[in-house]
């Protein structure tokens, strides 16, 4: 996983609550990723942060934040969780010149 | 809509044999495609990088191609192990934006023995 730590890895919560997911790499990265994986839909794109403190919608922003206050880590938060942001969600960081992503393993989020 | 379209249901090969997946985009300028692996309960890791301007990559028993012309990435496998079991997304990033990578929905391998 080449240095990308997620947490929590599971998490179950209930609808109208917050959420915050911590990513954390160890590579000075400049470029994150949140990406969402639901069966039929792959890896969507949430947001992507392309430097301390820039960062930038992605396909399914609606409902997520996110902040990188440091290069190392990058939150993703669900201010008033719903059912349907049940998924699995993924961190990725990378480097635009090697056009290579290194993915976290992932964290579960349950939402009741 | 733009759209990346991997075939979801799963292929199921013989060892041995050489497993083809494939990979359709519309709607984009991609300035490269990519291959990556997926292990159940794991995240993804890059198998296989291919620019817009070359037509075929390899790697040990892997190889991809890419036609800009058809809008097509073929990924093969040959000689293919149980062990290759696993899914496997393709990924394009476009020319507008390098910094942007979008997925399609994965293919699942089953190799039997």
């Amino acid at each position: 996983d080449a240095g990308i730590t997620q947490s929590p890895r599971h998490k179950v919560t209930e609808t109208g609550t917050p959420v915050t997911l911590r990513c954390h790499q160890t590579e000075n990265h400049r470029y994150m990723y949140w990406y969402r994986q639901d069966p039929g839909h792959g890896l969507r794109l949430i947001h992507y942060s392309y430097g301390v403190k820039d960062t930038d919608k992605g396909e399914v922003s609606d409902g997520y934040s996110v902040s990188r206050s440091k290069t190392e880590d990058f939150l993703l938060t669900l201010e008033s969780a719903t059912s349907s942001q049940t998924s699995v969600y993924f961190c990725a960081a990378g480097q635009s010149n090697t056009g290579e992503l290194f993915f976290g393993e992932g964290s579960r989020l349950t939402v009741l | 809509s733009q759209k990346i379209e991997q075939n979801s249901e799963a292929l199921n090969i013989q060892e041995g044999k050489t497993a083809t997946l494939t990979c359709n985009y519309t709607n984009y300028s991609p300035a490269y495609l990519q291959w990556y692996r997926q292990d159940p309960g794991r995240g993804p890791v890059l198998l296989l990088l291919i620019r817009e301007n070359e037509k075929e990559k390899r790697k040990e028993r892997l190889k991809v191609t890419f036609d800009t012309t058809l809008k097509q990435s073929l990924f093969h496998i040959t000689a293919s192990q149980p062990a290759d079991s696993a899914t496997y997304l393709c990924a394009l990033v476009p020319l507008d934006n390098f910094n942007k990578f979008y997925f399609g929905s994965g293919t699942k391998l089953n190799v039997k023995p």
